[in-house]
């Protein structure tokens, strides 16, 4: 998991704005993933992609959007949409042999003031 | 809809006792099983996995079982340490979204000296 990095590890936003999340990953894996953690609750996934330029809503889409243009790339934008932002966001990929085992990153923390 | 349920939500134990955290799941095309382990403010670490094929595996102090029957998978830690002390989340993989896991919404293990 050393090879991805999410940046920033902090973030403050103001009601009303758009926020973008990076993720990278110089593993050269195929799929990368964003989910979204809330005390006291499982990690939720919110968008998946398994190839370059395609990705899928995952469970809980509405207010993010994403990107897949670089295979180590895959950006999260938190729109003013979503109505309750403030969380953990975590970024992973899995290995392209087909393995499941998921990598996380370290984590960016999305605070709305 | 596919759906993991983790217990207990909060488990306390003496040094050197031994923990159990069960999970069950919805999805019988589920084939994959791994546990994290989350420390407070840090990326979930996969420490254990499993799949479908197997019905236990251990390495070191940790155990996982599984009954496909039952849908059934359980973590069990031996000799717990202070250091053991976290989130503990359990995955499965999911039918659809790729290689995508949904979680359990995690058990905070304490172990006190």
């Amino acid at each position: 998991d050393g090879g991805i990095t999410q940046s920033p590890k902090y973030l403050f936003r103001k009601e009303g704005q758009n926020v973008t999340l990076s993720c990278e990953q110089n593993l050269n894996h195929d799929a990368m993933y964003w989910y979204r953690q809330d005390p006291g609750q499982g990690l939720r996934l919110i968008y998946y992609s398994q190839i370059v330029n395609d990705f899928q809503k995952g469970d809980i889409a509405e207010g993010y959007s994403v990107s897949r243009e670089k295979k180590e790339s895959f950006p999260l934008t938190v729109t003013s949409a979503q109505k309750n932002p403030t969380a953990f966001y975590l970024c992973a990929s899995t290995p392209t042999s087909g393995r499941d085992t998921q990598y996380f990153g370290p984590g960016t923390r999305l605070t709305v003031l | 809809g596919e759906n993991v349920e983790q217990h207990p939500s909060t488990l306390s134990v003496q040094e050197g006792d031994s923990a159990v955290i069960k999970c069950t799941y919805s999805d019988s095309a589920s084939n994959y099983f791994p546990w994290y382990k989350q420390e407070l403010g840090k990326r979930p670490q996969l420490i254990i996995d499993i799949r479908s094929n197997v019905g236990e595996k251990k390495d070191q102090r940790i155990a996982v079982t599984l009954n496909k029957t039952a849908k059934h998978f359980s973590l069990h830690i031996t000799e717990t340490q202070p250091e053991d002390s976290a989130v503990y989340f359990c995955a499965a993989s999911r039918r659809q979204a790729g290689t995508a896991l949904i979680f359990g919404k995690g058990t905070t293990l304490s172990v006190s000296s």
